[in-house]
């Protein structure tokens, strides 16, 4: 296993549904973010964990709701969902948060649809 | 005005040209800078950091202009695989979270 992966690629849940999204990161990194993208819309950065530690938490509804029980997983568990909150959802993972060097590595993401 | 933002494209050239992006940033303060490479239906990658210095990686330039707040990309000689969409990210300030502009799109041609 290399890199950061994601799982699952492709959901389809009804807006009553509870789903989580899974991401697990081989490469030793601290620090691990959800990222939303919508179509013609820039990255939205959603949580980051660093150590282990919620840092970041950009106004997201609390139908999101992120977990890290350690520093190569994270989760995004998902319910009541709506249909605008269909979109990519991509994990990624840096060697440091809030460095000069913060290089993100992107797992292949979730293409999430709410029906 | 946004705080980063790039000309959406598309750009379409033939194979073999030069092409070249500019991406503006609002806040001064910012430090770090970077280009990301985001083929259609995959995940950004990490193309390339920006230094100050300007930054060079084969067919591919960085510059940064900090005084006009932009930083450019070029590239020489495109290749039907460098067709793709260039994000452009940048820190909200040092140490600061990572903004992405909406990111450029390059169609190379035969």
């Amino acid at each position: 296993e290399t890199g950061v992966t994601q799982t699952p690629r492709h959901l389809v849940m009804g807006m009553t549904n509870k789903k989580s999204l899974k991401c697990e990161q081989h490469l030793g990194h601290n620090a691990m973010y959800w990222y939303k993208q919508s179509a013609k819309k820039p990255l939205e950065l959603m949580f980051v964990y660093s150590l282990e530690e919620r840092v970041e938490n950009n106004s997201v509804p609390s139908r999101f709701s992120p977990e890290c029980p350690n520093s190569s997983h994270l989760f995004l568990h998902l319910h009541t969902l709506q249909p605008e909150d269909s979109a990519l959802y991509l994990c990624a993972s840096s060697q440091l948060y809030g460095t000069d060097d913060e290089k993100l590595f992107f797992g292949s993401g979730t293409q999430l649809s709410v029906l | 005005r946004k705080e980063v933002e790039q000309d959406p494209g598309p750009f379409n050239v033939p194979e073999g040209a030069t092409v070249a992006f500019n991406c503006t940033y609002s806040n001064s303060a910012s430090q770090s800078f970077f280009w990301y490479r985001q083929d259609c239906r995959k995940e950004p990658k990490l193309l390339m950091s920006v230094y100050s210095s300007g930054n060079e990686d084969g067919r591919f330039t960085a510059q940064l202009n900090r005084a006009s707040q932009y930083i450019s990309l070029l590239i020489r000689d495109s290749k039907l695989s460098d067709s793709a969409t260039y994000l452009c990210v940048v820190n909200s300030d040092q140490g600061g979270k990572l903004i992405f502009g909406q990111g450029t799109e390059l169609s190379v041609k035969p």
